[in-house]
């Protein structure tokens, strides 16, 4: 079944503590891409990838490592998370840009305290 | 600055009857406009797409409109089902150099409440 995997799903974890949200797609698609989404404030992208080791900057990229290393892979890394940072996750991926489907992952839900 | 307004910010309608949602854009230059369903707590699912020489796109009961000189978009729902209860994303993709690249610019999206 084609889909984009995100782990873990639901995450509370404390200000200061590294972590790392998984993003996985399986349809071979070049462009991957990570949102967050706020109350009122909608869908805002953080970092994109058009490529294996392409990456760019979105809306919203400070707070925000990302990196390319296999194309089916995106990993989101939060070197020091901030309760600003809590929020919900979606990972991303379409067939080469983003002017083909997106399809989306489940979401990934993080809260900092 | 590249911004997309959506309206109205929510909206309830009853079951069966027809509704339109607004979308206006600053983004420039413009390659596509894409609108998403996304019901709570899931990830958005892709509607319909239009690029700069489309007019209207249908898809089912859903049919977009794009008008690229006065830069808005419209998505009217016909005869409404519970099931349209959702938000309504508006997101637009500029051009660079003609191609269209990984940057995308969301509205803030309407939600729609369809009640029995």
């Amino acid at each position: 079944e084609a889909q984009v995997t995100q782990n873990p799903r639901y995450l509370i974890t404390v200000t200061g503590k590294k972590l790392t949200v998984t993003c996985s797609q399986n349809m071979n698609h070049e462009y991957m891409s990570w949102y967050r989404q706020d109350p009122g404030l909608g869908l805002r992208q953080i970092y994109y990838s058009m490529n294996v080791e392409v990456t760019d900057k979105g809306d919203v990229p400070e707070g925000y490592k990302v990196s390319r290393k296999e194309k089916r892979n995106f990993p989101l890394i939060l070197e020091s998370p901030s309760p600003n940072q809590t929020s919900l996750y979606f990972c991303a991926s379409s067939y080469r840009d983003s002017s083909y489907e997106q399809y989306f992952g489940p979401g990934t839900r993080l809260t900092v305290t | 600055k590249n911004q997309v307004e959506q309206s109205p910010q929510s909206l309830i309608i009853l079951e069966g009857k027809n509704c339109t949602l607004q979308c206006n854009y600053t983004v420039s230059p413009f390659s596509n406009l894409r609108w998403y369903k996304q019901d709570t707590g899931r990830g958005p699912v892709s509607l319909t797409i239009m690029t700069f020489s489309e007019n209207t796109k249908s898809n089912g009961r859903y049919t977009a409109t794009l008008d690229a000189d006065t830069k808005q978009s419209s998505l009217h729902i016909t005869a409404s089902q519970l099931s349209d209860s959702a938000s309504y994303i508006c997101v637009v993709s500029p051009s660079y150099r003609g191609s269209t690249l990984g940057r995308l610019y969301f509205g803030r999206g309407t939600q729609l409440t369809v009640w029995p």
